[in-house]
């Protein structure tokens, strides 16, 4: 069964410095991952999604994703985190066969930016 | 703005009630998901429609009842609930219908804001 660690629960960084939020997935084969954020009291939006293809994967907002075959990772990065970064990041994983019905959603990351 | 409308947003109901939660989405997507996100924990997966038929019904308790009356609109009917129910409940979409195609999309799940949900 596929799964997904996303090993630090909160994370805290200054406006402007960098940013990485791990995500590691567990599955038999190369799935399709995404990464979603969620602002409180609100649905998620798809930051970014890896299919195939180029292993460095460009989203939204500035945020890039690098897929890393051998260490089942799928990091999410961006360069000069702005406060309306803050939020709940989700890494997620679904099968690359039959669609999307199950997407496993990892435990989230909560950002916090301070000034 | 979301292209998936869920109403109502927020919600409160006694353990005795009957209500419904509404979902729905003019992107033409054929599958639709129902999901259930417990406070500092990630959406778990309740139901999937395809074509407009249940396709994955992922062990819900039946005081859960899912409607999908045409490929736009995805309910949640809820009848004698916990209070461990309370919860934000998530619609989302897909284009990409269920055990259709080779599984190679270009399209993830569209999410709604959700309906806050509180069992008395």
């Amino acid at each position: 069964a596929q799964s997904v660690t996303q090993p630090d629960i909160h994370i805290t960084v200054s406006e402007g410095a960098s940013l990485e939020l791990r995500c590691n997935y567990s599955y038999g084969a190369t799935p399709y991952l995404f990464w979603y954020v969620q602002s409180p009291g609100q649905g998620l939006q798809l930051l970014l999604k890896y299919f195939s293809g180029d292993t460095l994967v460009q989203g939204i907002k500035g945020f890039e994703a690098e897929f890393k075959r051998s260490q089942s990772s799928f990091n999410l990065r961006k360069p000069s985190v702005h406060w309306s970064d803050a939020a709940e990041y989700f890494c997620a994983v679904a099968p690359n066969s039959g669609g999307y019905q199950k997407v496993t959603f990892g435990i989230g990351t909560k950002l916090q930016v301070i000034p | 703005d979301t292209e998936v409308t869920q109403t109502p947003k927020h919600l409160v109901m006694g353990m005795t009630n009957k209500k419904s939660l509404k979902c729905e989405q003019h992107m033409g997507h054929r599958a639709m998901y129902w999901y259930k996100q417990k406070a500092k924990k990630p959406p778990e997966l309740m139901f999937v429609y395809s074509y407009e038929k249940l396709s994955i019904n992922e062990s819900v308790p039946s005081r859960f009842s899912p409607e999908c009356p045409n490929s736009s609109l995805l309910n949640l009917h809820l009848h004698a609930l916990q209070p461990e129910d309370s919860a934000l409940y998530l619609c989302a979409s897909s284009p990409i219908p269920l055990l259709q195609g080779t599984g190679v999309g270009n399209s993830p799940l569209h999410f709604g804001n959700g309906t806050r949900l509180t069992v008395t």
